[in-house]
């Protein structure tokens, strides 16, 4: 089983659609989540990090469920501009290591 | 633009030849991290380095990979010899202690090829 794991998708979604996305992660001590956007053939870049009280930054909400060990994603009134790869991010004690999901794909259609 | 300075941005290499890549973090950052995104997964992490220690490279292929980070600052990675499978965008990140509060910042990354 992959440390962390998350749903390739893709998913294809209308313009002001709501999209949801999941990512599991299995060791228990993992420490700091956050979630970065990959476009295509470009570097990952920070999106926002996971607070333990779930956190809201504009149109996109983070959430994280320990007991379940699992953090999601919301975006609301998904535009164009949101079409990429979204990666969940967990970061371990111990080392401080940096784990990264293979990432979800995001097509938002006009 | 990315702050994380990376060089080249893309490289072709024969099989059996020697390739290095070149990374100079955002200032002041103690963290430096190299990864290895294949088309279609997520980035997985070769070496992580703490100032000029390495403090994982359990994923690093020992046989023909290697990096360093001298003088804490700048780092090389180079693989000799490239295999086909080496095929990959390399990239390099830093962050400012490496802790849980340290978010990673990438750069542009170096796309290799092996013919």
């Amino acid at each position: 089983r992959k440390e962390v794991e998350q749903d390739p998708g893709p998913f294809n979604v209308p313009e002001g659609a709501t999209v949801a996305f999941n990512c599991t992660y299995s060791n228990s001590a993992s420490q700091s989540f956050f979630w970065y956007r990959q476009d295509c053939r470009k570097e990952p870049k920070l999106l926002m990090s996971v607070y333990s009280s779930g956190n809201e930054d504009g149109r996109f909400t983070a959430q994280l469920n320990r007991a379940s060990q699992y953090i999601s994603l919301l975006i609301r009134d998904s535009k164009l501009s949101d079409s990429a790869t979204y990666l969940c991010v967990v970061l371990n004690t111990g080392g401080f290591k940096t784990i990264f999901g293979a990432g979800t794909r995001l097509f938002v259609k006009a | 633009e990315a702050e994380v300075a990376q060089s080249p941005r893309y490289k072709i290499t024969e099989k059996s030849q020697a390739v290095a890549f070149w990374c100079d973090p955002i200032s002041g950052h103690a963290t430096l991290y190299w990864y290895r995104q294949i088309l279609g997964q997520g980035p997985e992490l070769l070496v992580q380095f703490q100032d000029e220690s390495v403090v994982d490279d359990s994923q690093l292929p020992k046989d023909r990979f290697s990096a360093e980070r001298l003088k804490g600052v700048d780092s090389t990675l180079k693989i000799q010899p490239a295999e086909l499978g080496d095929s990959a965008m390399y990239l390099c990140a830093s962050s400012q202690y490496g802790n849980y509060n340290s978010p990673l910042h990438f750069g542009n990354g170096t796309r290799l090829t092996v013919t």
